[in-house]
């Protein structure tokens, strides 16, 4: 089992540009999560979906849409980038049917907007 | 919304034991964890307590729970200097179905020293 990947692993893009990062997990997860981690803080969560065809927003959602058509999948767009959203950006998964409710991560995709 | 505090930095002789602390806000999580941060990598699940727990021991890591104080801490025996990383806490917070948001700490950046 691969767990769970991101795409890219580092991306530079300039004000203004979009685009999309995506998660991929094989462990049949049901929930899937997004979130970002700044400088000397912990992890932030901005969008997370419960299943296929769900999305519901975090803590910090604006700027970001995502989408969740396959289960396996779960996708963060950036439509219009700007510096603010300079993070390291860590998707996550897990299910109900285990019994700590775990959250697995991926190995993060490092995104500077300049 | 949930606070969760850790202090920054800990340095520790190898061989000898590391204690990280934690405290929390919201005495209504009922999940908590510790994950390990290597640099440049994603986030390792490394244990999780229940809120109706004390302790949890798994090998060389000790979890001890103070649900009154709100405190949680984690005991690494016998340090290495693979240990070497950031440490954080989190605690999870209900969102819909068993979904879970964690709030994460700032991190403990453990240095073992030769």
């Amino acid at each position: 089992n691969a767990g769970v990947t991101q795409t890219p692993k580092f991306r530079v893009l300039k004000t203004g540009q979009s685009m999309t990062l995506l998660c991929a997990q094989d462990m049949n997860h049901e929930y899937m999560y997004w979130y970002r981690q700044d400088p000397g803080m912990g992890l932030r969560l901005i969008h997370y979906s419960v299943g296929e065809g769900t999305t519901a927003k975090g803590e910090v959602p604006d700027g970001y849409n995502v989408s969740r058509l396959k289960k396996q999948n779960f996708l963060l767009g950036l439509e219009s980038a700007a510096p603010s959203q300079t993070s390291v950006y860590f998707c996550a998964s897990s299910t109900p049917y285990r019994v700590g409710r775990e959250q697995y991560f991926g190995p993060g995709t490092r995104l500077t907007v300049t | 919304g949930e606070d969760v505090e850790q202090s920054l930095f800990l340095s520790v002789r190898e061989g000898d034991s590391s204690v990280i602390n934690c405290t929390y806000t919201d005495s209504s999580s009922t999940y908590l964890y510790w994950y390990k941060q290597e640099p440049g990598a994603g986030l390792q699940l490394l244990t999780y307590i229940f809120s109706n727990m004390d302790m949890k021991q798994d090998q060389r890591l000790t979890v001890l729970l103070n649900k009154k104080d709100k405190h949680l801490s984690l005991r690494i025996a016998d340090t290495q200097t693979g240990d070497s990383a950031i440490y954080f806490c989190a605690v999870a917070q209900a969102l819909s179905g068993s979904a879970r948001q964690l709030t994460f700490g700032s991190g403990t950046q453990l240095t073992v020293l030769p």
